[in-house]
């Protein structure tokens, strides 16, 4: 079964744009959550998807959005971007809400 | 305010050297504490899922165990292989079902050969 893949892997891009990130889960499975990581902060928890709906939402600002598509895939946007958005997003899918997540392998964003 | 404690921050090992890594946690609500493991550059890698105290998973040279207020997660006779960032993370119920995974900082392990 293939396992969660995401685009792109990497990103660059300036202070005050936007970006939108893609992830498609593993096969069957519907919910879909978000995952900010960065040196300093670690791994701290955007939003979650479970069909179609967010379901729950992490403490960032609303310039963070997402929303999921009816085949579970999902896409996460960062609007007006700031120096401190750079991290590595990673996306987590699993059967449902509260069940182990897996992750894909992350899209590296560096704003500059 | 929910809190995951990993101890220690870095530990390094010899081939064969077991040792065990701490998550401490301060939750309302605990719905299941995960451990995953993550090598430089990839996401993190599903490992175990512990959902009540008393609990114990095992997978090749690593054991999971669970109480109240900790887990622990034990490296028996480790290999290079073995080396990477383990982290821990915690799931609890809210109003709205369960909320996202709340992580701890993580350990980074080296395995000298």
């Amino acid at each position: 079964k293939a396992g969660v893949t995401q685009t792109p892997r990497y990103l660059i891009k300036t202070r005050g744009q936007q970006v939108t990130l893609s992830c498609s889960p593993i096969s069957g499975h519907r919910s879909v959550s978000w995952y900010q990581q960065t040196p300093g902060q670690g791994l701290q928890f955007l939003f979650e998807y479970f069909s179609e709906t967010q379901r729950n939402k992490g403490n960032f600002p609303g310039r963070f959005s997402g929303r999921q598509f009816s085949n579970s895939r999902s896409e996460m946007n960062v609007s007006t971007l700031e120096l401190g958005d750079s991290a590595l997003y990673l996306c987590a899918s699993s059967y449902g809400q509260g069940d182990e997540q897996y992750f894909g392998p992350g899209t590296r964003l560096t704003v500059t | 305010e929910d809190q995951v404690t990993q101890s220690p921050e870095a530990l390094r090992l010899q081939e064969g050297e077991s040792s065990s890594l701490n998550c401490s946690y301060t939750v309302s609500g605990l719905r299941g504490l995960f451990w995953y493991r993550q090598d430089p550059g990839k996401g993190p890698e599903f490992l175990f899922t512990l959902y009540s105290a008393g609990e114990e998973k095992e997978k090749e040279r690593l054991k999971a165990t669970l109480t109240k207020k900790e887990s622990f997660l034990h490296i028996t006779a480790p290999k290079p292989e073995d080396s990477a960032t383990y982290l821990c993370a915690v799931l609890v119920y809210s109003g709205g079902g369960a909320d996202g995974l709340t992580f701890g900082k993580g350990t980074h392990l080296i395995i000298q050969p």
